[in-house]
């Protein structure tokens, strides 16, 4: 069975950073592109970031462009964001989803999310 | 960038009723398009890739259809557990973009 287990949410300062996680398992980690993606309170979805099966491809949306930067770990089936100048509009559930590869790169499945507060 | 629009942002369906929710792009995304399910307090679940296949255990009820820039999901008969929030979006090209949501409400 396919399981993302997100980590590292928390209640943060403007300004300061974190660094969220996420634990994949039951299944071959390095075929596949994954992605951190987010919903504020009562929003929608809003994708944030992405990387390819080997970080040759990386994307971002603009409204974290600059500030954060994904990476993962082959070796540890891992993937991460590292989240700096956090601002109160970053306050949201950060999901990490299991993406494809090229033009099959749909998000499936949904880890069940960390919460990442903003406030002073 | 790719913009998804999605309509309307609300829709009151009977239970039994066939239910259509749209989905634009700004350009096209030829089929790169997937819709998913979010009900409360639960996170999304894929339903529909590729514009028009069912994902792993999606009932027959749901259907995707369209290419280009203009795709449509087809409740055709609205189940209980159907009622919840709808989102398509596009993997064409980076950055990725989700539509704003269709919410599918007990009418």
């Amino acid at each position: 069975e396919v399981q993302l287990v997100e980590s590292g949410g928390g209640l943060v300062q403007p300004g300061r950073s974190l660094r969220l996680s996420c634990a994949a398992s039951g299944f071959t980690f390095d075929d596949y592109a994954m992605h951190w993606v987010r919903q504020a309170p009562g929003k929608g979805l809003e994708w944030v970031s992405g990387i390819s099966w080997n970080s040759g491809s990386i994307g971002y949306a603009d409204s974290v462009k600059g500030r954060f930067t994904i990476s993962r770990d082959n070796a540890k089936n891992s993937l991460y964001l590292q989240m700096n100048s956090l601002r109160a509009e970053d306050t949201a559930l950060y999901y990490c989803a299991k993406g494809g590869y090229d033009s099959s790169d749909w998000f499936d499945p949904w880890g069940q999310g960390t919460l990442v507060t903003v406030s002073s | 960038e790719i913009v998804m629009t999605q309509s309307p942002a609300t829709l009151s369906v009977s239970p039994g009723e066939r239910a259509t929710l749209s989905c634009r792009a700004s350009q096209s995304i030829s089929s790169s398009l997937a819709w998913y399910q979010q009900k409360p307090g639960q996170a999304p679940s894929l339903l529909i890739y590729g514009a028009s296949t069912r994902a792993t255990g999606i009932p027959a009820r749901f259907s995707g259809s369209g290419s280009g820039t203009e795709f449509t999901l087809t409740i055709s008969s609205l189940q209980s557990e159907d009622f919840a929030v709808y989102y398509c979006q596009q993997y064409n090209d980076w950055p990725r973009a989700f539509g704003q949501g269709t919410k599918v409400e007990i009418k």
